[in-house]
């Protein structure tokens, strides 16, 4: 059965560092998302992406986060310079039709 | 601010006992509802979706929807250990196909021997 993948599973940076996470959603999925969770909190939305674009983002998702598909497999989440709130679970997900189907998570730790 | 409210637990059940989790939220024109089960530590896992009024039955998991009173419920039949977990109501926004899903903060289910 098809599936989500995102890589590293954990990462471990330096506040002020650039870091970028990867995603590989379903093959024929058309809808990408990224979520994110801080520990003992909810799962957030923070951007969804159509067609190469963003389609909406939420307040968190601000000029220090970034998307891209860069060769139409991969799905990016880029933070530019990680703060300690950052430190949270990421999930990506994709979606064809109704139902998001969300990968295994990256658990970023900014220390 | 569209909310999705769940009581955050903990369920308690015993195991074969039916456990029943509930959901309410604040946007009337929402139409697509989700229910996921997340283990500690890992990624929210699909169980159910609903999008009409009434019930929809899925082996031993059954979701209900009320659009009139903006109330989902969960009940999963015959409660097994590998249940205990924590459930995530989510609902589908309605600013089109690519909305995002809104979820409560889950109500943490444990199934006892």
């Amino acid at each position: 059965e098809p599936e989500v993948t995102q890589t590293p599973s954990h990462q471990v940076t330096q506040m002020g560092q650039e870091v970028i996470l990867r995603c590989v959603p379903i093959s024929n999925h058309l809808y990408f998302y990224w979520y994110r969770q801080i520990l003992g909190q909810k799962v957030e939305f923070l951007v969804s992406f159509y067609n190469n674009e963003i389609s909406e983002k939420s307040e968190i998702f601000d000029d220090q986060f970034s998307v891209e598909r860069p060769d139409g497999s991969n799905f990016t989440l880029k933070i530019r310079s990680t703060k300690l709130e950052d430190s949270a679970m990421y999930f990506c997900a994709s979606k064809a039709l109704e139902t998001q189907y969300f990968g295994p998570g990256t658990r970023l730790l900014v220390l | 601010q569209k909310e999705v409210e769940q009581n955050s637990g903990p369920l308690s059940v015993p195991e074969g006992a039916i456990a029943s989790l509930n959901c309410t939220y604040s946007d009337r024109g929402s139409q697509s509802f989700f229910w996921y089960r997340q283990y500690s530590g890992k990624s929210p896992e699909l169980i159910m979706s609903i999008y009409s009024n009434g019930d929809k039955e899925d082996g031993r998991f059954t979701a209900q929807l009320n659009k009139a009173s903006q109330y989902v419920s969960l009940l999963i039949r015959d409660s097994q250990p590998s249940d205990s977990a924590t459930y995530l109501c989510a609902v589908k926004g309605n600013t089109g196909t690519a909305s995002k899903l809104t979820f409560g903060t889950g109500t943490r289910l444990q199934v006892t021997l």
